[in-house]
């Protein structure tokens, strides 16, 4: 059965250092977001992603994150300036026909 | 913009005993529900979904749900559990239409532990 892939599985990084977090969609979707959860807090939404373009963002979303899809299997998750604030298990989804596949997640430790 | 509660924030069962994990969520127009399963050291599998129809869905591994529009509910089921459902358990809304494909707001979350 066809999963989204995350990597790294775990990254630590210094406060201020930039971050990617990749992603692997399923092949055959067309939509694709970002969430994260900080720990003992809930999953909550960053971005969403169609057609090219971010079709939903929340308000976590600011001008530090931006998504690409580079090429035609990997998403992207980059924060510029990281904060110790960004620490959090961040994870990928795509959806095919409504209800999301989750990949594994990547766990950012900013120091 | 939608909300989601759920009531139980940890939950000890014996085997075999009977499971029903409550979620409510407010939202103003129609909504699409989802339960998600994460087992320890693993990642949000989709448990079952409803979009529209039958109220009661029926999910994966025994599981089901049903939807009752007046009480803004869609609690959770499972009529005996095993050690094996061991797990937390994220009830989620999104708005309707769009395929289901819009964000999802997950509620806080309920651990369950099934004792053998």
């Amino acid at each position: 059965e066809p999963e989204v892939t995350q990597t790294p599985s775990h990254q630590v990084t210094q406060m201020g250092q930039e971050v990617i977090l990749r992603c692997v969609p399923i092949s055959n979707h067309l939509y694709f977001y970002w969430y994260r959860q900080i720990l003992g807090q809930k999953v909550e939404f960053l971005v969403s992603f169609y057609n090219n373009e971010i079709s939903e963002k929340s308000e976590i979303f600011d001008d530090q994150f931006s998504v690409e899809r580079p090429d035609g299997s990997n998403f992207t998750l980059k924060i510029r300036s990281t904060k110790l604030e960004d620490s959090a298990m961040y994870f990928c989804a795509s959806s095919g026909r409504g209800g999301e596949d989750f990949g594994p997640g990547t766990r950012l430790t900013v120091t | 913009a939608q909300s989601v509660s759920q009531h139980n924030h940890h939950v000890i069962l014996s085997e075999a005993a009977s499971l029903e994990l409550g979620c409510n969520y407010s939202y103003g127009g129609t909504v699409n529900l989802f339960w998600y399963v994460q087992y320890p050291g693993q990642h949000l599998q989709l448990l079952l979904k409803y979009f529209s129809g039958d109220p009661l869905v029926k999910g994966i591994k025994g599981f089901e749900a049903e939807f009752i529009k007046s009480k803004f509910s869609f609690n959770l089921r499972k009529p005996s559990v095993q050690w094996s459902d061991t797990a937390e358990y994220f009830c989620a809304v999104n708005a309707g239409g769009s395929g289901g494909r819009r964000a999802l707001t997950f509620g806080s979350g309920t651990r369950l532990q099934v004792q053998p």
